[in-house]
């Protein structure tokens, strides 16, 4: 069955660093778009960032421009999310999705905490 | 960006009752809309694509209508597990895509 598991999240001081990865098993990986959403405590759901199948094709949302990278190892089954400049409202729960537009498989969620 | 927007904030209904949640769009979307199911400590679940396409596994007390900008989302009999979050989000005019800020549907 596909499952796709976060991992990275923590605690980390403003203006800090962290990379988040996503493990995918179940499918074949390197024939899905990939997604990065989050969701800030008690808030609504907010699309990050989209990788094509092969990673030439990449966007960010504003929110991220400039600070976060997204990338790919098709050979590893993994997703990653370079986190830099890290702000307190950057605060969320960082979902790994297969698929780029309706997403059917989700991760679990990894937890980032941006705080002095 | 399109900004979707959702109806009530917050649904309450008996169970067995019917729930009819809301959302439109800035602009039209088509019907490339989808609507999530979100219960705490979850992540979101698909329940409708292309408006009004269950996705698999989903009950058929769940149902979408609507094209453009103006949505429905209707659980015909609530049962217990229905109360959560719904969210709805449009992928027709992306990136990015837009989700609405979420419907609560709580137990009357």
């Amino acid at each position: 069955q596909v499952q796709l598991v976060e991992s990275g999240g923590g605690l980390v001081k403003p203006g800090g660093s962290l990379r988040l990865s996503c493990a995918a098993s179940g499918f074949s990986f390197s024939d899905y778009y990939m997604t990065w959403i989050r969701q800030a405590p008690g808030k609504g759901l907010e699309w990050v960032s989209y990788i094509g199948d092969s990673g030439n094709t990449i966007y960010y949302a504003d929110s991220v421009k400039g600070r976060f990278t997204i990338s790919r190892d098709n050979a590893k089954n993994s997703l990653y999310l370079q986190m830099n400049s890290l702000r307190a409202e950057d605060t969320a729960v960082y979902y790994c999705a297969r698929g780029g537009t309706n997403i059917v498989y989700w991760g679990q969620g990894t937890l980032v905490t941006v705080s002095s | 960006e399109v900004v979707m927007t959702q109806s009530p904030v917050t649904l309450s209904v008996s169970p067995g009752e019917r729930a009819t949640l809301s959302c439109r769009a800035s602009q039209s979307v088509s019907s490339n809309l989808a609507w999530y199911q979100q219960k705490p400590g979850q992540a979101p679940r698909l329940l409708i694509y292309g408006a009004s396409t269950r996705a698999t596994g989903i009950p058929a007390r769940f149902s979408g209508s609507g094209s453009g900008t103006e949505f429905t989302l209707t659980i015909s009999s609530l049962q217990s597990e229905d109360f959560a979050v719904y969210y709805c989000q449009q992928y027709n005019n992306w990136p990015p895509i837009t989700f609405g800020q979420g419907t609560r549907l709580e137990i009357k």
